[in-house]
């Protein structure tokens, strides 16, 4: 069965500080897609990135990194130079292969606060 | 832009009343989903119907049925509301799998207290 563990429930951080959210999971299958949403306070999820488990190359979108390691099955996100509009729920979630008809496992989510 | 609406963003109901969740979705997508997120737990999937008429069960399906009539809209029924089914739902959409855009679109949520 998938799991995903965001072993980090809340993080609270100065702005402009680094922060890393982390991300574990656990599959049996060697076909897989790994995603991060952000979730502000008006409630809708956003998607921010979508990773497949051939691809284990870092993603940097702006101030966003992604760091996927297979070895520790690990797809953490870090965010650089942090600010207010950062503030969010995050949440990492694992597809499992079943074409056509994917399910999303998601972690239970990182509440991130940035204090100005 | 992909838009999915949920038909309220608040929502009290009471006990054993059967409540309807309409969620519509204008791109076309062939695949829908219906999530509950509670504190602490995640996002847990309820139903999906990966096309018209057709309906699968996700990981919490007690006490919830859906109906996709048409492409664009599904619809999240409670036949006898609970208080135990107070909780933020979360409609999602995606294009099929075929067409290598496999993320999920979210609506804004539909907030239900079950007094």
């Amino acid at each position: 069965a998938q799991k995903v563990t965001q072993a980090q429930t809340e993080i609270s951080v100065v702005e402009k500080e680094d922060v890393t959210l982390d991300c574990v999971y656990e599959t049996r299958d060697t076909t897989y897609y790994l995603f991060w949403y952000k979730q502000p306070p008006s409630g809708e999820l956003v998607f921010l990135i979508r990773r497949n488990s051939f691809d284990e190359q870092n993603e940097i979108s702006g101030r966003y990194s992604w760091n996927f390691q297979k070895s520790t099955s690990s797809f953490n996100f870090t965010i650089t130079a942090s600010q207010v509009v950062d503030s969010a729920v995050y949440f990492c979630a694992l597809s499992e292969p079943n074409f056509g008809n994917e399910k999303l496992t998601f972690g239970t989510g990182t509440r991130l606060t940035i204090i100005p | 832009d992909v838009k999915v609406t949920q038909s309220s963003r608040y929502l009290v109901k009471r006990t054993g009343e059967k409540v309807f969740l309409e969620c519509v979705q204008d791109m076309d997508h062939e695949n829908m989903f219906w999530y509950r997120q509670d504190p602490g737990l995640g996002l847990r999937l309820i139903y999906f119907s990966y096309d018209v008429k057709m309906k699968e069960k996700g990981d919490i399906p007690e006490g919830y049925s859906v109906s996709r009539e048409k492409k664009e809209r599904f619809s999240l029924i409670l036949e006898s509301a609970s208080t135990n089914q107070t909780s933020m739902y979360l409609c999602a959409s995606r294009a099929d799998q075929r067409t290598s855009i496999n993320e999920q679109f979210f609506g804004p949520g539909t907030r239900l207290t079950v007094l």
